[in-house]
């Protein structure tokens, strides 16, 4: 598959430890945040979300926290699995998602057994 | 999650050429949009479609690039006159009703020679 992000920074956990991505936005006008997922050859796939009015959202496994003061977003995941390896790409908008989504840079996840 | 699909999967085409790269949402989406990844980057936005125009678009999507909707089901990126530097994954997006989140198809590879 494609190979993509030759040149990201990488994540190194073991297997079942907490894995933390951070993400510094660019826009303050943004009020909705997302984190994808992106597999070798495969396209983003949605992880979950937060909107600018909470500054924390749970899902399976998932948590994101989001700090507007200082423009960043984190992707918490725990227990971590090696399923879970992949690009981790967060993406902000504005106007409840109907806007382009502007992408950061990536952070690529290796999960050691 | 809402489905889309994309063909092909693969493309290869001369300089110069023209190709056109399909989206087929399986849901009634609203919204369309076309991203692009050139490999080792970030998912760069390109376009967005909604009631049959274009709403937004990047300073990428210069006079080579179009969309359509001509059967209002396929959902299709042309790209007029091919140069070297548009060898990216190209990434089909829809927006569902009553959502925020952007669902993506799983890219077309598209190398020119």
């Amino acid at each position: 598959g494609e190979s993509v992000g030759l040149h990201l920074p990488t994540l190194s956990v073991q297997e079942g430890d907490n894995s933390i991505i951070n993400c510094a936005y660019s826009n303050s006008a943004s009020d909705y945040f997302i984190w994808y997922k992106q597999e070798s050859g495969k396209g983003p796939q949605f992880i979950i979300d937060i909107r600018s009015n909470m500054d924390k959202r749970q899902g399976q496994r998932v948590t994101v926290l989001l700090n507007k003061t200082v423009k960043h977003l984190s992707l918490q995941i725990a227990a971590t699995q090696p399923g879970d390896s992949a690009v981790y790409f967060c993406a902000e908008n504005s106007a409840g998602g109907y806007n382009k989504l502007i992408f950061g840079a990536g952070t690529r996840l290796a999960v050691h057994p | 999650e809402p489905e889309v699909t994309q063909t092909p999967s693969h493309q290869v085409t001369q300089m110069g050429q023209e190709v056109i790269l399909r989206c087929v949402p399986i849901s009634n989406h609203l919204y369309f949009y076309w991203y692009r990844q050139i490999l080792g980057q970030k998912v760069e936005f390109l376009v967005s479609f909604y009631n049959n125009e274009i709403s937004e678009k990047s300073e990428i999507f210069d006079d080579q690039f179009s969309v359509e909707r001509p059967d209002g089901s396929n959902f299709t990126l042309k790209i007029r006159s091919t140069k070297l530097e548009d060898s990216a994954m190209y990434f089909c997006a829809v927006l569902a009703r009553r959502e925020e989140t952007q669902y993506f198809g799983p890219g077309t590879r598209l190398l020119v020679l």
